[in-house]
């Protein structure tokens, strides 16, 4: 069973820095993850797709990458901003359904 | 505007009730897809339609149940049976291979058992 781990849990910085989120999963036989935004009481925001035969996708100041064979995503922000503040979600799509796999996410907050 | 909507927004349940959560989707995605979510977890999966039709069992289904009669429809009835139905749930769908099957949410309905 596919298990999904998020580290930090939480994390507060200050604007303008660069941070980095971490995603690790323990079955590594995915087909692709996905990045998603989520605001208190909203839907979840598509933020990038990496397919398994990538290493990284870059969206604007977004940057994920992807080590299959360790289990391992970072998805990176640069020059943060008080907008970015939300909780990211990452899950990996595995099987024939081609189903996600949620961890628990990570809340950022920056401070203005 | 292409996109998915979900309806209603709230809802408030009595015990013993039966609730049905519309999702609706225009985006002529074949895969359609209803999550659970739970205060600080993550989404976990209830059921999920590759096709009109046809629905399978996510990790969750017990106490709930679904139908795939339209591609753009996939409601969610949350039964009596459902021991502990508070909670936010969220349906996604997907075009397929297409886009990665790359998965896009509606906003969600919250759920409150009175």
């Amino acid at each position: 069973k596919q298990e999904v781990t998020q580290i930090p849990a939480a994390l507060s910085v200050p604007e303008g820095e660069n941070l980095v989120l971490n995603c690790s999963f323990t079955d590594s036989a995915i087909y692709n993850l996905q990045w998603f935004r989520q605001d208190p009481g909203k839907g979840l925001t598509s933020l990038l797709l990496i397919q398994s035969s990538q290493r990284e996708q870059t969206s604007g100041r977004l940057n994920a990458s992807l080590d299959k064979s360790s289990g391992r995503s970072t998805l990176y922000i640069a020059a943060s901003q008080p907008g970015d503040s939300a909780t990211y979600l990452c899950a990996p799509l595995r099987g024939s359904a081609r189903q996600l796999t949620f961890g628990s996410g990570t809340q950022l907050t920056v401070l203005p | 505007d292409g996109g998915i909507t979900q309806s209603p927004k709230y809802l408030f349940r009595k015990e013993g009730q039966n609730v049905t959560l519309s999702c609706e989707q225009n985006l002529n995605h074949d895969a359609m897809y209803w999550y659970r979510q739970d205060p600080g977890q993550g989404l976990r999966l209830i059921y999920y339609s590759q096709i009109v039709n046809d629905f399978q069992k996510g990790d969750i289904a017990e106490g709930y149940s679904v139908s795939r009669e339209k591609k753009e429809s996939f409601p969610l009835t949350v039964t009596s049976a459902q021991k502990n139905p508070t909670a936010f749930y969220l349906c996604a769908s997907s075009m397929g291979s297409g886009r990665g099957y790359e998965q896009f949410f509606g906003p969600g309905t919250r759920l409150t058992v009175l």
